[in-house]
């Protein structure tokens, strides 16, 4: 089974710039979740999608959005990129199949460079 | 607040000297806790998930345990290639967000 995919893995941007990154899930996760790694923070969680609509949400200002498709694949997006933007940013996925807990898989993640 | 905290920051092991890492927390209401490793560069890896004081879990030369305030890693016999930085994560509450701590950064010289 193919594990969770993010593109594009490398990515550089200048102030100001937009940028989307995406995610594509294990085979049969419908649940996709998105974090931002740096070393200062460490991994802090930005955002979950459950069948297309944003159930929770991290601590991050309004320039940081993402959304789901119907066949669970997710987008992030960040406007207005500044200096501390940079960061890895990873996507991990789970079944949702019930409301027990259940293990995010992630991604090798995407590697922003804002300059 | 509901907060994570591993220690130590970094451990430095000869081939085949025991250790363990420490991942203390404090939650409204633990849903489960989860180790993870992960090397430079990529995603982290899973490990375990635990979800009540008592469990244990195995794999090769680790072994989680869980305590109501504490989780445990234990390496035996660790080799150069268990290297890495091994991350704790707890779900509380109602929501599915992990919140980590900062990782335990290992390095095992032959």
């Amino acid at each position: 089974k193919a594990g969770v995919t993010q593109t594009p893995r490398y990515l550089i941007k200048t102030r100001g710039q937009q940028v989307t990154l995406s995610c594509s899930p294990i085979s049969g996760h419908r649940s996709v979740s998105w974090y931002q790694q740096t070393p200062g923070q460490g991994l802090q969680f930005l955002f979950e999608y459950f069948s297309e609509t944003q159930r929770n949400k991290g601590n991050f200002p309004g320039r940081f959005s993402g959304r789901q498709f119907s066949n669970s694949r997710s987008e992030m997006n960040v406007s207005t990129l500044e200096l501390g933007d940079s960061a890895l940013y990873l996507c991990a996925s789970s079944p949702r199949r019930t409301a027990i807990q259940e293990t995010q898989y992630f991604g090798p993640g995407t590697r922003l460079l804002v300059l | 607040e509901d907060q994570v905290t591993q220690s130590p920051e970094a451990l430095r092991l000869q081939e085949g000297e025991s250790s363990s890492l420490n991942c203390s927390y404090t939650v409204s209401g633990l849903r489960g806790l989860f180790w993870y490793r992960q090397d430079p560069g990529k995603g982290p890896e899973f490990l375990f998930t635990l979800y009540s004081a008592g469990e244990e879990k195995e794999k090769e030369r680790l072994k989680a345990t869980l305590t109501k305030k504490e989780s445990f890693l234990h390496i035996t016999a660790p080799k150069p290639e268990d290297s890495a930085t091994y991350l704790c994560a707890v779900q509380a509450g109602n929501t599915d967000k992990l919140i980590f701590g900062t990782g335990t950064r290992l390095q095992v010289f032959p």
